[in-house]
Order: C-alpha cells, then structure tokens, then sequence
C-alpha cells in the first residue's frame, strides 16, 4: 500500500513567486492535516480536511495561503505571494478517522526554500 | 495555550543502552492523547507509541514505552536496548480530546553512538 506522498519534495521560489505544495493521502483516508516547520522550531498545524471539507483552518497563518482538496482525494496548498517567512517543511498527514483515536501517517514533507 | 515542551534539544546515547526523553505539556483538559513521533534522517515521520490520558498504565510498545504522569503533565519516551536505526528526530504530539489535530513540541534528536 502506498503510503502519504509530497510532492515536490524541494522547492526554491523567489519571493512573490506562486508555489503548489500537492499531497497524496493514503486511499480511503478521509481525515487530511497540513503541517509545517519553520526554522527548526515546533511543527505547526495549519488545517484539516474531512473528505473535501475544512474542518479546522485555525492554524492556517494568513490569507497568502489556500489549501483545496477537490473531490476529496489529493490535497494542494498554494502560497500567494510567498514571502521569506514562508521557507520551511511542509508535512501532510492522514488518517482513517481523526487522529486522536488511531494512527496519522505522514509524507516525507516539502522543503520551501524562498529567497 | 495548550503546549507541548521538549526541554532537550540534542541527546545522544551508547548503543544498547537506554535513554529517556522529556517531554512536558499543559493543558486545562481531561480526556486528551499523547503521542511521540520519531523522523529518520530523510524520511517521513512514523509513530512510536500512543498514549490514553484517560488510561493509568503506561503505554508500552517493544523496547519502547512511556512514563506517563497526568498531574505532572509528563510523557517522557523511554528506549531501551538503543539500536543505531533509532537515530532520529523524536517528536511528541498532544491531541485534545475535541479536535483532530496534533500539537508538537520542539523535537529531540537523537544519536546512537556504535
């Protein structure tokens, strides 16, 4: 079975630039979180989908950011203008039910570099 | 703010020895879920071991288990047997009971020396 996949797995975009991070969730997973890391400090969540709705985007940090899971499949999260602060792992994570009662699996993560 | 706090930033320890790894919390809930996540150089994060709040005995999983203490706000991850493959980022993760989504503490790497 495959597993959460990112795509890409690297990223350097100029400030002001357009960038699509696109995560794959494993099939049937229902419950899709983005998460990033900046700087080396705490993984931050940004949201959640149940299926293709928003079930939480409380950690989403501004209104550059646009998260879309059409179809409730693959996920994409686009930042728009990127801006310096953007630069960090971007990890997706899923699971069958929400995360609290069984086990998230996460993709290797996308590094954003913006300069 | 419910928070997650990992107090060390880099441990190291000899090959089958044992290490333990802090990890505090705080959080006004009752009901919530404890996790610690380990990140190999270069792969995906993958879960170590789960914890109920609401379960008294501590969560065990082969050479891997925790010292859950509810009033303390602690869930440190003890190794035991330290193998070189453990080398790697050890996340731990609190869930509250009402959400689904997990929030980290700074992350502890970790190195096994041969």
């Amino acid at each position: 079975e495959a597993g959460v996949t990112q795509f890409p797995s690297h990223s350097v975009i100029e400030k002001g630039q357009t960038v699509t991070l696109r995560c794959d969730p494993i099939s049937g997973h229902d419950n899709l979180y983005w998460y990033r890391r900046v700087m080396g400090k705490e993984i931050k969540f940004l949201l959640h989908f149940v299926k293709e709705s928003k079930q939480d985007e409380s950690g989403m940090p501004n209104n550059r950011f646009l998260a879309e899971r059409t179809g409730g499949t693959y996920s994409t999260l686009k930042v728009q203008p990127a801006e310096l602060e953007d630069s960090g792992v971007y990890f997706c994570a899923s699971s069958q039910v929400k995360v609290r009662t069984t086990e998230a699996f996460f993709g290797q993560g996308t590094r954003l570099t913006v300069v | 703010a419910q928070t997650v706090t990992q107090s060390q930033p880099e441990m190291s320890v000899q090959e089958a020895e044992t290490v333990t790894l802090s990890c505090t919390y705080d959080t006004s809930e009752s009901n919530y879920y404890l996790f610690w996540y380990k990140q190999p150089p270069s792969r995906q994060m993958i879960l170590v071991i789960r914890q109920e709040a609401y379960k008294q005995q501590n969560a065990t999983e082969n050479r891997f288990s925790v010292n859950f203490q509810k009033a303390a706000k602690s869930f440190s991850l003890k190794i035991s047997d330290s193998q070189l493959g453990d080398t790697a980022m050890y996340f731990c993760a609190f869930c509250p009971s009402n959400t689904g989504k997990l929030i980290f503490g700074q992350g502890t790497t970790l190195q096994v020396k041969p």
